[in-house]
């Protein structure tokens, strides 16, 4: 069955970077975008970009631009966002996401199957 | 960027109430649409796509309607497993965006 892992929660300090891994199992790696949604404490989601896992090419939110790397590696079927700079405001949920839609065609830009969500905390 | 407004953003109702929840944006989606349910500590849940298209293995008490501006999901007959949040998301035009999210619990 198609699983989204993701790595343990962190705990950053203010101005320093993040980094959570997202590895996929269940379906071909390669075939189907991926996103990632963050979920501030008891706040609403919100949409950071798309990475396509075959090419690696990305499409970011134009809020995080500049601040976001979305990355993968083919050979353990991981995804990776690194978010700098960070604040208290970076505080969140952070999701991956598979999109509905093979990378054979244009993304359908909803989700299917979901991460377990990594918590990452900013605090000096 | 555009908004998504939900109402309301919080309700309590009882087992086989028919729930509505609204969500209305701030410009022309089409239907590209979707309303997923959240439950604490969980991620969220696919429900509906395309305004009103069940996803598989969704039960049929779900359902969702409207286009444009306008749309509506509701729950025919509440279960006790329905507690959650709910939110609709537009991917029309990116970024994508959500509601805020409806608070389902029971009276």
């Amino acid at each position: 069955q198609v699983q989204l892992v993701q790595s343990g929660a962190e705990v950053k300090k203010p101005g320093t970077s993040m980094n959570v891994s997202c590895k996929a199992s269940g379906y071909s790696f390669t075939r189907y975008y991926l996103h990632w949604v963050r979920q501030a404490p008891g706040q609403g989601l919100e949409w950071l970009g798309i990475i396509n896992p075959f090419s690696g090419g990305t499409t970011y939110s134009q809020k995080f631009q500049g601040r976001v790397t979305m990355t993968k590696d083919t050979s353990t079927s991981t995804i990776f966002i690194q978010l700098s700079s960070l604040t208290s405001e970076d505080t969140a949920v952070y999701f991956c996401a598979r999109d509905r839609a093979g990378i054979d065609a244009w993304p359908k830009y909803f989700f299917d199957y979901w991460g377990q969500g990594t918590l990452v905390t900013v605090s000096s | 960027d555009i908004q998504m407004t939900q109402s309301p953003s919080s309700l309590s109702a009882s087992v086989g109430d028919k729930v509505t929840i609204t969500c209305q944006a701030s410009q022309d989606v089409s239907n590209h649409l979707t309303w997923y349910q959240q439950k604490p500590g969980k991620a969220p849940k696919l429900l509906i796509y395309d305004a009103s298209n069940l996803e598989t293995g969704v039960p049929f008490r779900f359902s969702g309607s409207g286009s444009g501006t306008a749309f509506t999901f509701t729950i025919s007959s509440l279960q006790p497993e329905d507690v959650g949040t709910f939110f609709c998301q537009q991917y029309d035009h990116l970024p994508l965006t959500f509601g805020g999210g409806t608070r389902v619990d029971f009276k």
